[in-house]
């Protein structure tokens, strides 16, 4: 079976720091996907971690232990802009298919 | 955008009417997908595509039907709408350019359907 958790909503405050947690248990795993979704828009690509470590692109970083089943977000230097919903998604051993969580919605407050 | 594109934006459809979203891609992917999205559930799969003629069901892909005649284009069909698929539907590509990669896809703008 495929389980992904993240917190369904969180909060945080303009230029600090926010940590989005993703925990996983499927059947199978060829890379673990963030995508970042505006209110009535489409979900946009954020990251892709494959292996073990931080990968880090601008103010968002992504975090994989495939050992724990486990992945994080990192949004510094928060703005107004980053209010939206987070989206985890892990894709299977073939390559072709995700399996999304929730998704976490974050708001930004000043 | 990966130039996809979504048709309709928008529709309002009665119980037990056959109903056809298109979605439309300009660069060759190999992969197609449609999802829907509902509060709760985030991102569901309904069915995928591999290739022309190529089609496998997702998670929730009871009640619909999908196509793809040609590479560009794949057709997700309500045969008889019901209220429970009043739901945003998204459709996604991945596997184009040189590298034919599959892993990231890539989200066309949605079409929001209502079943009355």
């Amino acid at each position: 079976g495929q389980n992904i958790d993240q917190p369904t909503e969180m909060t945080a405050t303009e230029g600090a720091i926010v940590q989005i947690n993703c925990t996983y248990q499927t059947s199978g795993f060829n890379g673990l996907f963030w995508y970042q979704q505006h209110a009535g828009e489409a979900p946009t690509f954020l990251s892709y971690n494959v292996l073990d470590g931080l990968e880090e692109k601008g103010r968002f970083s992504s975090f994989l232990s495939r050992s724990k089943g486990y992945s994080y977000l990192l949004l510094k230097e928060l703005q107004m802009k980053d209010s939206a919903s987070y989206l985890c998604a892990v894709l299977n051993n073939a390559g072709n298919m995700l399996t999304f969580g929730g998704g976490t919605r974050l708001m930004v407050k000043p | 955008d990966a130039g996809i594109t979504q048709s309709p934006r928008h529709k309002v459809t009665e119980t037990g009417t056959p109903v056809t979203l298109r979605c439309h891609q300009t660069e060759n992917h190999r992969y197609m997908y449609w999802y829907r999205q509902d509060p709760g559930h985030g991102l569901r799969l309904i069915h995928y595509s591999y290739g022309v003629k190529d089609t496998d069901k997702g998670e929730v892909s009871d009640g619909y039907s999908v196509s793809r005649s040609k590479t560009e284009d794949f057709l997700l069909t309500l045969e008889s709408a019901t209220s429970s698929q009043t739901s945003v539907y998204f459709c996604a590509i991945s596997g184009g350019g040189e590298t034919g990669r599959t892993d990231t896809q890539y989200f066309g703008p949605g079409t929001r359907l209502t079943v009355l």
